[in-house]
């Protein structure tokens, strides 16, 4: 079964802080995401990555960015947070899958507060 | 424009029946995915079921269904025999092989009553 871990599950941060999520998935993939996930808008997705050192913007990228330093690792970073980045943060990562579907798999979700 | 659009903010259901949760979806790429995607309260989110746009057959995992209806860009999930467990957050999504970008929907809420 494919395991997608994310450092915290629950994070309470001051404004201006530099705020590090950590994701970890053990499939070996290619393709790793980071979403943000707030009450009616859905999961809106920020950065993804497709290699090692590979990153890309998504769809909401300011105020984030992201590292790639290892295959199985994706990492995102709030420069500064502020109180608007509070929400709900998932990483997804994808391989083929069976039948290449390129189907993603989440880790638990980290809930940010931001105070 | 929305791509994906789930109309059911919420629903309630008895439990035992069928449900059906709707999704309809707007692209002009011939080649796409459509995945349902469920979320308890626990936060993770768990893939149920796969529809690529040149399957013929719709597909069924166990107890889901898509009803995939190609000429009205329709890709509704059926639950049969709802279970109370099944009372989650449903999303579904869409990726455009164009340009790989999976696109979700703002989801609907499902309650089973017991």
């Amino acid at each position: 079964d494919v395991k997608v871990t994310q450092s915290s599950r629950y994070l309470v941060k001051r404004t201006g802080e530099k705020v590090f999520l950590e994701c970890v998935q053990d499939m070996d993939h290619e393709n790793m995401f980071w979403y943000r996930q707030d009450p009616g808008l859905g999961l809106r997705l920020i950065y993804f990555s497709y290699d090692v050192k590979m990153k890309e913007k998504g769809d909401i990228p300011e105020g984030y960015s992201v590292s790639r330093e290892k295959k199985e690792r994706f990492s995102l970073i709030l420069e500064s947070a502020s109180t608007n980045q509070t929400s709900m943060y998932l990483c997804a990562s994808r391989g083929p899958g069976a039948l290449g579907r390129y189907e993603q798999y989440f880790g638990p979700g980290t809930r940010l507060t931001v105070t | 424009a929305q791509k994906i659009t789930q109309t059911q903010p919420g629903m309630f259901v008895q439990e035992k029946e069928a449900v059906t949760l709707d999704c309809t979806y707007d692209t002009s790429d011939p080649s796409y995915g459509l995945f349902w995607y469920k979320q308890p309260s626990s936060g993770e989110m768990i893939f149920l079921i796969y529809q690529g746009s040149y399957d013929q057959q719709n597909a069924t995992e166990g107890r889901y269904s898509l009803n995939f209806q190609k000429a009205r860009k329709s890709a509704n999930l059926v639950i049969s025999a709802s279970q109370l467990g099944d009372s989650a957050m449903y999303f579904c999504a869409m990726r455009e092989n164009r340009d790989d970008k999976i696109i979700f929907g703002k989801g609907t809420r499902l309650h089973i009553l017991p």
